[in-house]
């Protein structure tokens, strides 16, 4: 199975910091690659998928970047609503794993 | 608008089974991967199985492979989850989502979950 290995497991940062998320595949993934967003009680929502293409509706300052192992997330100028947990899962081979989750929390 | 309203969780006892149903609508559901994910209580995500468009490609987690078995029905828009031999690590949330396309591109939409807990 792939593993994927999330980095920080957890950040704390202020409004309008901009914050990076990286996720490394312990096999290469091409850039099947997505990132979601989970707030406490709610089902997670997609943000990237195909390691940097925008979910519809996401605000642009989330991106993604990477190919192969190595992929970030960066969200340019943190909001308050984008305190949350954010997950990595590669969808190259099955089982579609997902990273440990990184929690970002308000300094 | 999309919906997907998941079903059949509840208390179980251990090596019992257990079916999951997602009743999916506001879309063409023969035209779409879907998946079961689960999380449980205080715990990360974990994708349990999929399964692609047309049932050519099915996948399932280390942890419920031999156990589980995914299903979709078109005429009844419907995915199932079989959970057999239930261990109470299996105790968790569990989530229907739709993929982006018809097979895993990234899971666009979820359901609002159906717990299962496994306990004697």
């Amino acid at each position: 199975d792939i593993q994927m290995t999330q980095s920080p497991s957890s950040v704390s940062a202020s409004v309008g910091d901009r914050v990076t998320i990286t996720c490394r595949a312990s096999q290469g993934i091409n850039s099947w690659l997505a990132w979601y967003q989970q707030k406490p009680g709610k089902a997670p929502k997609v943000l990237i998928y195909e390691a940097s293409s925008l979910q519809s509706g996401v605000p642009s300052r989330f991106s993604g970047s990477g190919s192969g192992t190595d992929f970030a997330l960066t969200i340019s100028s943190l909001q308050p609503e984008d305190f949350a947990t954010y997950y990595c899962q590669q969808l190259d081979i099955f089982p579609y794993t997902f990273g440990q989750g990184t929690k970002l929390e308000i300094k | 608008e999309v919906q997907l309203v998941e079903s059949g969780g509840g208390l179980v006892q251990p090596g019992r089974s257990l079916r999951l149903s997602c009743a999916a609508s506001g879309f063409t559901f023969d035209d779409y991967a879907v998946h079961w994910v689960r999380q449980a209580p205080g715990k990360g995500l974990e994708w349990v199985s999929g399964i692609s468009w047309d049932s050519g490609s099915i996948g399932y987690a280390d942890s419920v492979k031999g156990r589980f078995t995914i299903s979709r029905n078109s005429a009844k828009n419907s995915l199932y989850l079989q959970m057999n031999s239930l261990r109470a690590e299996d105790t968790a949330l569990y989530y229907c989502a739709r993929d982006i396309r018809g097979s895993g591109v990234g899971l666009e939409y979820w359901g609002q979950g159906t717990l299962v807990t496994v306990s004697s």
